[in-house]
């Protein structure tokens, strides 16, 4: 268990839908990732925030959104969507934003989104 | 960022040791050498950082030659648990891309009885 959350655990939705994706870190853990994985893209990162901020942007579409709020968890927005958005999405925390040469990032269980 | 190559697959027996190496050419003076385990449906789990030479913990060593363009990764005495997907990731965590990871396809490890 690495102590980082994510609800659902499942999520089964039509295309065109809105969905809410929720991340709780580990307790003291400042910053949040996202990643998707799906299975002709492998593991992509997303996004990331550090303390309420966003740091550092990767493969993220314009529909997908996300936010950190001043509790530390994480919430991402996906809109729109359609069916090749279906993948497992995952939830990372680390101590540290920036500053350190050591920055392990755990992850949570993941949250199976599968659009029909 | 530093593009990394490494092994589709690879097969092992029970009790062997095995060795996965990752090629950076392109690695940069502060990059970090860093990899990742991950069990099918299961997010990825840190398994080993380093910057050069050697490290080593409980699960597995490190070896970054001198001039830093590769890297491998020593299992000892694997196990049909040890069966996943590895990557290796280069990166650093301290500089514009504020830790966030680049994960290619891995190496499916797959170990038999």
């Amino acid at each position: 268990d690495s102590g980082v959350t994510q609800t659902p655990k499942h999520l089964i939705t039509a295309t065109g839908q809105r969905v809410t994706l929720r991340c709780s870190p580990r307790s003291g853990d400042l910053s949040v990732y996202w990643y998707q994985q799906s299975l002709d893209q492998g593991l992509q990162f997303l996004i990331q925030y550090y303390n309420g901020e966003e740091r550092a942007k990767g493969n993220i579409l314009e529909r997908f959104s996300a936010q950190q709020f001043p509790d530390l968890h994480s919430e991402l927005n996906l809109s729109s969507l359609e069916l090749g958005d279906s993948a497992l999405y995952f939830c990372a925390s680390s101590v540290q934003g920036s500053g350190s040469s050591y920055n392990e990032q755990f992850f949570g269980p993941g949250t199976r989104l599968t659009v029909l | 960022l530093a593009k990394t190559t490494q092994p589709i697959s690879m097969d092992s027996y029970e009790g062997q040791e095995v060795n996965i190496t990752c090629s950076h050419n392109n690695i940069a003076t502060n990059d970090y050498i860093t990899w990742y385990q991950q069990f099918p449906s299961q997010g990825p789990r840190f398994i080993i950082q380093g910057y050069k030479t050697k490290v080593t913990n409980e699960v597995a060593s490190l070896f970054i030659p001198a001039d830093r363009k590769s890297s491998t990764l020593s299992l000892p005495r694997v196990s049909l648990s040890d069966t996943a997907v590895y990557y290796c990731l280069v990166g650093d965590p301290r500089g514009s891309t504020l830790g966030r990871l680049y994960f290619g396809r891995g190496t499916q490890l797959t170990v038999w009885p």
